[in-house]
């Protein structure tokens, strides 16, 4: 157990749709980040938020959103869904959120989006 | 584009231990290596990094070159639970972790 949650587990949803994944990160961690693991793509960074603020922008599409509230837990949103949308989310924490210093991401279990 | 090379597979006996090779030839000066592995479909797992002295904690050693152009990450008594995808990572910018393919490590009885 990495001390990250993600909820929901699973979601199902239609195309078209908008849902919201939440993440809680490890206790003392700023920062956190979200990351995409399709089948033909493999893990994907999307985005970095570091004490509520944006620090990192990967391949995120402007359909989605993400943002980090003052308790440090953050909420991905995807709207407009898309069939291709279909992926494993996860979130990961770190303390300083800067790598470059020995810093560790630890990772949460997930959330499987299905869109039919 | 990861910056790291790693073979696509490798087998090994349970109870023997699991040499993963990786190179990083293009590694800057201060840029740490990172490995993670993930078993299925779980959320990475961290197992340790280094910048440039041999480490080891509960899970695994890392040896990394003098050079720093490649590493070696041990797992000392490898057992069937050990059988995962194990990514090599140097971050690029220094937030973002790059994972590449990664290698599949069959763990055999």
């Amino acid at each position: 157990d990495s001390g990250v949650t993600q909820t929901p587990k699973h979601l199902i949803t239609a195309t078209g749709q908008r849902v919201t994944l939440r993440c809680s990160p490890r206790s003392g961690d700023l920062s956190v980040y979200w990351y995409q693991q399709s089948l033909d793509q493999g893990l994907q960074f999307l985005i970095q938020y570091y004490n509520g603020e944006e620090r990192a922008k990967g391949n995120i599409l402007e359909r989605f959103s993400a943002q980090q509230f003052p308790d440090l837990h953050s909420e991905l949103n995807l709207s407009s869904l898309e069939l291709g949308d279909s992926a494993l989310y996860f979130c990961a924490s770190s303390v300083e959120g800067r790598l470059a210093g020995g810093d560790t991401q630890y990772f949460g279990p997930g959330t499987r989006l299905t869109v039919l | 584009d990861a910056k790291t090379t790693q073979p696509p597979s490798m087998d090994c006996a349970e109870g023997r231990a699991a040499n993963l090779p990786c190179n990083h030839s293009t590694i800057s000066g201060n840029e740490y290596v990172y490995w993670y592995r993930q078993i299925h479909s779980q959320g990475p797992q961290y197992i340790i990094h280094g910048l440039k002295n041999n480490e080891t904690n509960e899970m695994a050693s890392l040896i990394i070159t003098e050079d720093r152009k490649s590493s070696t990450l041990i797992l000392p008594h490898a057992t069937l639970r050990d059988t995962a995808v194990y990514y090599c990572i140097v971050p690029e910018y220094g937030n973002k972790l790059v994972f590449g393919a990664g290698t599949i490590l069959r763990v055999k009885s």
